[in-house]
């Protein structure tokens, strides 16, 4: 596709639900990342995939949070028994090579959990 | 700590005037520093990178300079319009996987 697409674009979740983020990365790019965003923050590194193998986790918050890119290509974040805390934007990234210096982001996913 | 830190407050200023954002760093040796704009409800867009042998760095009206001893980068845009509002975030390369983001300042430019 002509860029990174995420979808939903809004999910709300009641506390306790499970939820799951995809992720479809321009065609061809390496890397991917997904990043946690909270109102009036900056981006917060979760994890990266160069490929299908996950190479980094060591930002994701929880063991309830759990990251695939199975084939190399699209990627789903899953966060298991949700929590007010976990209410954030999600972004995904991707970068061409694993030469990573220039990210392509999606819109991200808002996730609310009541 | 690590820290990376930009302008908290939102920059005002008039269109035809030059916007100068700042970013200032701590305990990190960043290999680059990006730019990257970010509207509302939208994800960031790449703007500028600059290397750290790399003193300054244009496109177009945008001009980014870097000065590791000061740790400082300094985002310039010229001849400022309405369009140009926006949140913009700072990022240093760290040469790992990671790249990590300042909190971003927001700017308004008045017509």
């Amino acid at each position: 596709g002509a860029g990174v697409s995420q979808s939903p674009r809004y999910k709300v979740a009641k506390r306790g639900q499970d939820v799951a983020l995809r992720c479809d990365p321009i065609s061809g790019h390496v890397s991917l990342f997904w990043y946690q965003q909270a109102l009036g923050q900056g981006p917060e590194f979760l994890t990266y995939f160069q490929n299908e193998a996950q190479l980094d986790k060591s930002g994701l918050p929880s063991d309830r949070f759990f990251a695939e890119r199975p084939e190399g290509s699209v990627s789903t974040l899953k966060i298991q028994r949700t929590q007010q805390e976990d209410s954030a934007v999600y972004l995904c990234a991707s970068s061409l090579s694993s030469a990573i210096e220039k990210l392509f982001f999606g819109s991200g996913t808002q996730l609310s959990v009541l | 700590s690590q820290k990376i830190e930009q302008n908290s407050e939102a920059l005002n200023i008039q269109e035809g005037k030059t916007a100068t954002l700042t970013c200032n760093y701590t305990n990190y040796s960043p290999a680059y520093l990006q730019w990257y704009r970010q509207d509302p409800g939208r994800g960031p867009v790449f703007l500028l990178l600059i290397r750290e042998n790399e003193k300054e760095k244009r496109k177009e009206r945008l001009k980014v300079t870097f000065d590791t001893t000061l740790k400082q980068s300094l985002f310039h845009i010229t001849a400022s319009q309405p369009a140009d509002s926006a949140t913009y975030l700072c990022a240093l390369g760290t040469g790992g996987f990671k790249t990590i983001f300042g909190a971003g300042t927001r700017l308004f430019v008045k017509a």
